[in-house]
Order: C-alpha cells, then sequence, then structure tokens
C-alpha cells in the first residue's frame, strides 16, 4: 500500500537559520502530495501542495517540490522564526486514500 | 467563510458513558473523516464516509460508531467499549483534492 516516510523529530534550530524537513514515498501511479502544519491544541491546516511531477509548491515562505526521479517532497524555508515553530506532516493522495507521514515537530529558539 | 466545526472543543466523559463529538462541514465536500491523535503523535483514521449513508472502518475503529445521514453532519460516538479515549479527535472534509480539518474536540476521562 502507499505509504510515507519523513524525517524523525524534533526538529530544533535557531532563529533565520534554513530548514529542511524530508519526506518520502511509495505509491502505485501519480499521488498529489501535500505539507500540512498544525499548531499546539489546533487542527491540520493545509501548508501547500503538489499535483504533479516537478511542481513546486509554495506559501509562507515554505516550499517543496514533486521530485518523481526520488520519490521525494522535501520541505524547505530559507529563514525560520520563532512562529514556525509547529508539527508538519507530509501526506499523499492517490484520489481514493489518503496517506500521513507521523509528523516532525519544529522547535526554533530566538 | 466555508470551513469545518467541530464541538464542543473540551469534552469529559465518566466511565460507562458513551459522548458524542460533532463535525459539520458547509464546504458540499462529499467524504469526511475522523482521526484520533494520541499527545505527540500523528493520526489514526478511525472512520471516513465518501457520500451520504456510506462509511467506512479505518484502522481504529473498535469502540466507535459514527453516522452520515446528511453531507453536511459526520458525527463519531465514543462507546464505552473504547477503554482509552483520551485523545484528540480531529474530523475533516474533501472533494478530489486534499483533506480540510476542524480545530479539533479534546476528550477527557474523569
Amino acid at each position: 500500500g502507499d505509504s510515507v516516510t519523513q524525517m524523525e523529530g524534533p526538529v530544533t534550530l535557531s532563529e533565520e537559520a534554513f530548514l529542511t524537513i524530508n519526506c518520502t514515498y511509495t505509491a502505485t501511479g501519480y499521488p498529489s502530495l501535500f505539507w500540512y502544519v498544525q499548531y499546539p491544541g489546533e487542527g491540520l491546516q493545509l501548508l501547500l501542495k503538489a499535483t504533479k511531477a516537478d511542481d513546486k509548491g509554495s506559501n509562507k515562505g515554505f516550499e517543496a517540490t514533486y521530485r518523481k526521479e526520488t520519490t521525494s517532497f522535501h520541505l524547505e524555508k530559507g529563514s525560520v522564526q520563532v512562529s514556525d515553530s509547529a508539527v508538519y506532516f507530509c501526506a499523499l493522495s492517490d484520489g481514493q486514500n489518503f496517506v500521513f507521514g507521523p509528523g516532525t515537530r519544529l522547535s526554533v529558539l530566538p | 467563510d466555508g470551513g469545518i466545526t467541530q464541538s464542543p472543543k473540551y469534552l469529559f466523559r465518566k466511565e460507562g458513558q458513551n459522548v458524542t463529538l460533532s463535525c459539520e462541514q458547509n464546504l458540499n465536500h462529499d467524504a469526511m473523516y475522523w482521526y484520533r491523535q494520541d499527545p505527540g503523535q500523528g493520526l489514526r483514521l478511525i472512520y471516513y464516509s465518501q457520500i451520504v449513508n456510506d462509511f467506512q472502518k479505518g484502522d481504529i475503529a473498535e469502540g466507535y460508531s459514527v453516522s452520515r445521514e446528511k453531507k453536511e453532519s459526520f458525527p463519531l460516538t465514543v462507546t464505552s467499549a473504547q477503554k482509552n479515549p483520551t485523545a484528540f479527535y480531529l474530523c475533516a472534509s474533501s472533494w478530489n483534492g486534499p483533506q480540510h480539518f476542524g480545530d479539533g474536540t479534546r476528550l477527557s476521562i474523569l
């Protein structure tokens, strides 16, 4: 079946550092890929998405590129802020099923 | 504004008691989902519904029940058979794209 693997957390960075959270997937066909963010005590919010190979999703300074050849969708941000502290989930959808990764907790220190 | 409303935000259950969590959406989405999230953990699928009057068990359906009598509503009942119900419950909906989440209900045992 389909699956999503994320780098284990927690990830701790200083403010203005560069962020990468790795995400790889296993799926038959060509799924859509998503990154969600969850702030403490809240639901998940869609951060960005990509629906086909080489698409780049971007939002609020975050970016991720759909890499079919490496089955990856790594999340990046050039300069993180304390307010980016949250849990980040990578996910895929093949049109029938949604699969979420286990989440990666990010802590940004001032 | 369209969205998903979960209520209540906090809920307490006594031993042997059934409780029902509400989830309402005005996004006109066909599919709706219930997830359970334990502290520091990812999402686990409880039940999902692709269309009115139909629903399917997810990975951890034991001790839970749902109904889907209206497109807008997908209530979750946590029965007394669920021996460890303390968790954060998230409802989501989708139509041909990413899932949209409510703000969650935190259930605790008295």
